[in-house]
C-alpha cells in the first residue's frame, strides 16, 4: 500500500511570494490534515477535511492560507504571500475514520521563506 | 479544550537500557485515542502505538509498551531495549472522542541512544 506523497519536498521563496503544496494521501483513507511544524516543535494543526468538507480551519490564518480537497482525495495547501514566520516544515496526514482514526504522515514539505 | 505536554525536552540513555518519556493530557471528553509517533533525523513521522481510553489494559506492540494512568491523566512510552536507531524525537498526541476533533501534538522528547 502506498503512503502519503507529498510535494514539493523543499521550496525557498522571497517574502511575498506565493507557494502550493501538494498531498496525495493513502488510498481510501477519508480524512486529510496539513499540520505546520517549525523548528524544534509538535506538529500544529492548520486544516483538515473528511472527503471534501472542511471540519475545522479555525488555525488556518485565512488572510493568506487556503486549502481545498476538491474530490475528496488530493488536496493542495496555498500561502498567498509567503512572510519569514512561515518558515516550518508543512506535513500532510491521512487517515480513516472506520478505522480508528490513526494518522499516516507524508514526509513533508520543507519551506524556507528568506 | 484538549492539550498535550512533554515536560522532558531531551534524554539520553545507553543502549539496550529500558527508558520511559512522559506525556500528560487534559481533556473534558470521556472518550479519547492517545497516540506516541517517531519523528526521525529526515524528518518522517513514524506511528508506533496507541491507547484507547476505555482500555484498561496497556498496549504493547514489539519493544514499545504504553503506562496509560487515567486518574493522572497520563500516557509514557515506554521503551525496552533500547537500540541506536532509537534515537529520534517522540510525539505524544490525543484526539477526543468527537469525530470531528483532530488530534493535537505535544511538543516531542528527543531521546539519543548511545553505544
Amino acid at each position: 500500500e502506498a503512503g502519503v506523497t507529498q510535494s514539493p519536498r523543499y521550496a525557498v521563496l522571497q517574502e511575498g511570494q506565493a507557494v502550493s503544496f501538494w498531498c496525495d494521501p493513502i488510498s481510501g483513507h477519508d480524512t486529510l490534515y496539513w499540520y505546520q511544524q517549525p523548528r524544534d516543535q509538535g506538529p500544529q494543526l492548520l486544516v483538515y477535511f473528511r472527503d471534501e468538507a472542511v471540519i475545522d480551519n479555525s488555525q488556518l490564518p485565512s488572510d493568506r492560507f487556503s486549502a481545498v480537497r476538491p474530490k475528496g482525495t488530493n488536496s493542495t495547501l496555498k500561502i498567498q504571500s509567503a512572510k519569514q514566520g512561515d518558515t516550518a516544515t508543512y506535513l500532510c496526514a491521512s487517515s480513516f475514520l472506520g478505522r480508528g482514526d490513526t494518522q499516516y504522515f507524508g514526509p513533508g514539505t520543507r519551506l524556507l521563506v528568506l | 479544550a484538549q492539550k498535550v505536554t512533554q515536560t522532558q525536552t531531551s534524554i539520553s540513555v545507553v543502549e539496550k537500557t529500558t527508558v520511559t518519556m512522559d506525556c500528560v493530557y487534559e481533556t473534558r471528553d470521556s472518550s479519547y485515542f492517545l497516540f506516541w509517533y517517531k519523528q526521525t533525523a529526515s524528518g518522517e513521522i513514524v506511528f508506533l502505538i496507541r491507547q484507547d481510553s476505555y482500555k484498561k489494559e496497556n498496549a504493547t506492540v514489539g519493544h514499545y509498551s504504553l503506562n496509560f494512568q487515567k486518574p493522572k491523566s497520563s500516557i509514557g512510552l515506554i521503551i525496552t531495549a533500547t537500540q541506536i536507531e532509537d534515537s529520534a524525537v517522540y510525539f505524544c498526541a490525543m484526539r477526543e472522542g468527537n469525530n470531528n476533533n483532530a488530534p493535537r501534538f505535544g511538543a516531542g522528547t528527543k531521546l539519543s541512544v548511545k553505544p
